[in-house]
């Protein structure tokens, strides 16, 4: 089955540097999306970043990136220079990749930006 | 694109009435889902439509809960009747098949006393 785990309930950072979140996945695919998702305290899910597997490069998008290891199922976030308006929930998706096209979501990463 | 509209976006109401949540799809989308948001649960597919159809309504809890998609901009979710239990944030997304990125709403905050 196929299963998405952030193992860290709850992230600090301070304001201006780096931080990452783990996520790890388990599925016995080998094309499928995986994805990024923030919700600030307005509850609203934004797409922070995606990833397809079958590209080697990690996808990028201003201070976000990814580090995508496909052998070791591993998808980690990675903020740099963070701001206060980074504090959020963070949810790491992956996405079936054929059939039902259905999202599986890890139980999210409480970021919090300290100035 | 205005992206996927909710509405209400909270709801006060009491146990035993009706509850109708409604959402408005991207343009051109061809996936509908429903979600709900707990803080013991957190995130859980309700249901999902393709090109109006639902799909799979395994994670509809219970027969007091129903989702339409009378045509490709409009779906609604309902409850009745409704409990406390169900007080969640409930949010749609859409998605284009060939992209794959679900693009969530901004969530209807429900609360039944």
């Amino acid at each position: 089955a196929q299963t998405v785990t952030q193992s860290q309930p709850e992230m600090s950072v301070q304001e201006a540097e780096t931080v990452t979140l783990s996520c790890t996945y388990d599925t016995s695919e080998s094309d499928y999306y995986l994805f990024w998702y923030k919700q600030p305290p307005s509850r609203q899910m934004i797409l922070v970043i995606r990833q397809e597997a079958y590209k080697q490069q990690n996808a990028t998008e201003n201070r976000f990136s990814v580090n995508f290891q496909k052998a070791a199922k591993s998808f980690s976030l990675k903020i740099s220079d963070s701001q206060l308006g980074d504090a959020a929930m963070y949810f790491c998706a992956y996405r079936i990749p054929s059939g039902t096209y259905k999202y599986i979501f890890g139980t999210g990463t409480r970021l919090k930006v300290l100035a | 694109d205005a992206g996927v509209i909710q509405s209400p976006r909270h709801e006060v109401t009491e146990m035993g009435q009706e509850v109708t949540l409604r959402c408005k799809p991207i343009s051109g989308h061809d996936y509908l889902f429903w979600y709900r948001q707990t803080m013991m649960r957190g995130l859980e597919l309700l249901i999902y439509f393709n090109n109006n159809v639902p799909i799979d309504d395994s994670g509809m809890p219970e027969d007091r809960f129903s989702a339409k998609m009378p045509n490709a901009s409009f779906s609604t979710l309902k409850i009745q009747p409704s409990e406390p239990r169900d007080s969640a944030v409930y949010f749609c997304a859409s998605s284009l098949k060939a992209l794959g990125t679900q693009y969530f709403g901004p969530g209807t905050r429900l609360l039944v006393l």
